[in-house]
């Protein structure tokens, strides 16, 4: 079974503080995602990569950055943690398009 | 602006009966459809599919329907179960926008026992 581990399952950080959360999968998949759910949105993309070194922004980057250094391991940054980036953080990975995601059990992140 | 939308946010059903969960979207380019399941503190996990080739998908006691004309699809679980309690998201991709998923709001599934 593929396995999605994202670092914290639990985190609580200040306004402005610098934020890393991060995944890591173990199936060499190349397809990586962040989401945020959040009740009453859903899901929510923030960034993916399809490569190594290769990131693209999903539908609310602002605020947030990634890295994807090694294969396996895609981090998400929040550079300047605010209030409103209080939520529920989940990180998927898939082999192929239309492959369906396996998804991380999820980092709730609160920000005060 | 929703391109998938879950119009109920819950729905309960007794054990046993049929559960219906609804889905609607409105991006025509939308040719791949998925439902997830998630239970609390979980990650969600892949459901069912369904390509927009078919009109009908089965798995078990899931089955996925699509109607692309009404740009609508629904998942029915018969019978339900009190395990299938969770929040279900269907989700949409689109090949011209690199088969990055969609997600829906969420349906809150509750089944009595």
């Amino acid at each position: 079974d593929v396995k999605v581990t994202q670092s914290s399952r639990y985190l609580v950080k200040r306004t402005g503080e610098k934020v890393f959360l991060e995944c890591v999968q173990d199936m060499d998949h190349e397809n990586m995602f962040w989401y945020r759910q959040d009740p009453g949105l859903g899901l929510r993309l923030i960034y993916f990569s399809y490569d190594v070194k290769m990131k693209e922004k999903g539908d609310i980057p602002e605020g947030y950055s990634v890295s994807r250094e090694k294969k396996e391991r895609f981090s998400l940054i929040l550079e300047s943690a605010s209030t409103n980036q209080t939520s529920m953080y989940l990180c998927a990975s898939s082999l192929l398009p239309n492959y369906g995601y396996t998804f991380g059990s999820g980092t709730r992140l609160t920000v005060v | 602006d929703q391109q998938v939308k879950q119009n109920s946010p819950s729905l309960s059903v007794q054990e046993g009966r049929i559960s219906i969960l609804n889905c609607d979207y409105t991006n025509s380019m939308f040719d791949y459809f998925l439902w997830y399941k998630k239970y609390p503190a979980e990650g969600p996990t892949f459901l069912i599919s369904i390509s927009s080739i078919k009109d009908k998908n089965e798995d078990g006691r899931f089955t996925v329907f699509l109607n692309k004309s009404a740009k609508h699809l629904s998942l029915h679980i018969v019978p339900s179960q009190p395990g299938d309690s969770a929040v279900y998201f269907c989700a949409a991709s689109a090949k011209s926008s690199g088969d990055k998923l969609t997600f829906g709001t969420g349906t809150r599934l509750a089944v009595r026992p």
